[in-house]
């Protein structure tokens, strides 16, 4: 598995577009990039993935760089029910979530 | 409802004492697997099953066991609970013909070993 870095924590006001960004420069070029998230101590839930064009379904958009060593998750119209720790994951055999970018939304 | 159920939700034992953890899916799903949640390590990997038959070892394998002998259920065994399993375990599935990493979960048991 590619090795992710995300920031610890972001805040976002209710309403405006979240953009969490996630570093994977070691990921190979047959690796997809997956995102979860996962509400308070809840199952997580799976949210979109891609390869290398961007991608976009009813829940977010998913930004991944020409280069592919990073990517952006954008929640266009934060609610504070995406307040959740949001996990970006490269795998390769199996999911490894680290410790993911818990995300605050600001009423 | 498609859904992943486990049970207990909640669970407090004593050390050595045999437990099972149900997980059963609705969903025809042939992957399944079992993690582990705690605090700053994120989830782990336990065990996970890509179709009736076939197990594997994940990332922390010790002191679990699993088995899966119909499609729906994966149950997780520990044979000799010991306080440091006290965690927060998750079941999840994938559906057929798509890719394993698109995983639906189950809400969680949170066990407690003293």
């Amino acid at each position: 598995d590619a090795k992710t870095t995300q920031p610890t924590s972001m805040d976002c006001a209710e309403g405006r577009a979240a953009n969490l960004p996630c570093n994977h420069s070691t990921i190979s070029g047959n690796e997809y990039v997956y995102w979860y998230r996962q509400i308070h101590s809840q199952g997580p839930q799976y949210i979109i993935h891609g390869l290398k064009n961007n991608e976009t379904n009813e829940m977010a958009s998913l930004i991944i760089t020409e280069d592919r060593k990073s990517s952006t998750l954008i929640l266009p119209h934060a609610t504070l029910r995406d307040t959740a720790v949001y996990y970006c994951i490269a795998p390769l055999n199996n999911l490894f979530f680290g410790t993911g970018t818990r995300l605050t939304v600001i009423p | 409802e498609a859904q992943v159920t486990q049970n207990p939700r909640y669970l407090i034992t004593v050390t050595g004492k045999k437990l099972t953890v149900t997980c059963s899916q609705n969903m025809n799903h042939e992957y399944m697997s079992w993690y582990r949640q705690d605090p700053g390590l994120g989830l782990r990997q336990i065990y996970y099953s890509m179709n009736v038959e076939v197990t594997d070892k994940g990332d922390v394998p010790e002191g679990y066991k699993v088995s899966r002998k119909e499609k729906r259920n994966f149950p997780l065994i520990l044979e000799s609970p010991s306080p440091n399993q006290t965690s927060l375990y998750f079941c999840a599935s994938s559906p057929p013909g798509q890719s394993t990493y698109e995983q639906y979960f189950g809400p969680g048991t949170r066990l407690t070993v003293t």
